[in-house]
C-alpha cells in the first residue's frame, strides 16, 4: 500500500527539542518531494517547506527557516521535521505529504499523498 | 512572495445544488508551459487533506467528475455541480509555482 506513516503525538515543555519522522512505503521514497505543513488549532495549512530525499535538498519557507530543520534517512524511507528547542507557538498538527512525480516533462507540484498528521503541544 | 485569497470564507449549500469558491493570486500562476500551479485540496473534518485537483483542472485520481475546475493566470474557480452530505469540509487553494508554495485561508462548506 501506498503510504506515509507519521509518528504519534508529542507533549512537550518550553525549550524542550522533539523529532517527529515520517514514513514512506510502497513507492520510491527517494524519488519524490516531500512537504511540511503545519495546522495550528482551529486554523488553516502553511507550507513549511519541502525536502528531496534523493539528496536531502531543502527549502524552507521564509516564516519557518532557522525554526525548523529537515533531514531525511534514505535507508529506512523516512523524513524527519525537529526543533531545537520548542514554543508554545509550534502548538499545531503537523501534516508530511508527498509531491506529485513529473509526467511528460510537467511536475505538478502538488501533494497527492498525505500522512495521517502528527499533533505537538507544547506546554509548561 | 504569492498571497492567495479566497471568497467566500463561508459557503452554506443546499445538497443537490451547486457551490463555487473563488481563489485569487497576487500574481500570475501560469507557467511558460502553459500550466497553472494552482491546485485545490479538501480537509474534511478530522482528516487529513486530501488532493481534488491540480494544474488548475486536472482531477487526481478518484475525485468524482462532479469537482471541476477552471481559470487561468490570477483567477480560478473550483465549482461543485451538485453538493452532496459527503462534501463538506474546508476547501484551500495551493500554487506551486515556485517556493515557498502557500494555501489560501480556506472555504469551509457546510450543508444547510
Amino acid at each position: 500500500e501506498v503510504q506515509l506513516v507519521q509518528s504519534g503525538a508529542e507533549v512537550n515543555k518550553p525549550g524542550e527539542s522533539l523529532k517527529i519522522s515520517c514514513q514512506g512505503s510502497g513507492y520510491r521514497f527517494d524519488n519524490s518531494w516531500l512537504a511540511w505543513v503545519r495546522q495550528m488549532p482551529g486554523k488553516g495549512l502553511e507550507c513549511m517547506g519541502i525536502i528531496y530525499p534523493g539528496d536531502s535538498d531543502a527549502r524552507y519557507s521564509p516564516s519557518f527557516q532557522g525554526q525548523v530543520t529537515f533531514s531525511v534517512d534514505k535507508s529506512i524511507n523516512t523524513a524527519y521535521l525537529q526543533w531545537s528547542r520548542l514554543k508554545a507557538s509550534d502548538t499545531a498538527m503537523y501534516y508530511c505529504a508527498r509531491l506529485m512525480s513529473c509526467s511528460g516533462g510537467v511536475c505538478p507540484g502538488a501533494f497527492d499523498l498525505w500522512g495521517q498528521g502528527a499533533m505537538v503541544t507544547v506546554s509548561s | 512572495d504569492i498571497v492567495l485569497t479566497q471568497s467566500p470564507l463561508s459557503l452554506p449549500v443546499t445538497p443537490g445544488e451547486p457551490a463555487s469558491i473563488s481563489c485569487r493570486s497576487s500574481q500570475s500562476l501560469l507557467y511558460s508551459n502553459g500550466y497553472n500551479y494552482l491546485n485545490w485540496y479538501l480537509q474534511k473534518p478530522g482528516q487529513s487533506p486530501q488532493l481534488l485537483l491540480f494544474l488548475g483542472s486536472s482531477r487526481a485520481s478518484g475525485v468524482p467528475d462532479r469537482f471541476s475546475g477552471s481559470g487561468s493566470g490570477t483567477d480560478f474557480t473550483l465549482k461543485i455541480s451538485r453538493v452532496e452530505a459527503e462534501d463538506v469540509g474546508v476547501y484551500y487553494c495551493m500554487h506551486t509555482l515556485q517556493t515557498p508554495y502557500s494555501f489560501g485561508q480556506g472555504t469551509k462548506l457546510e450543508i444547510k
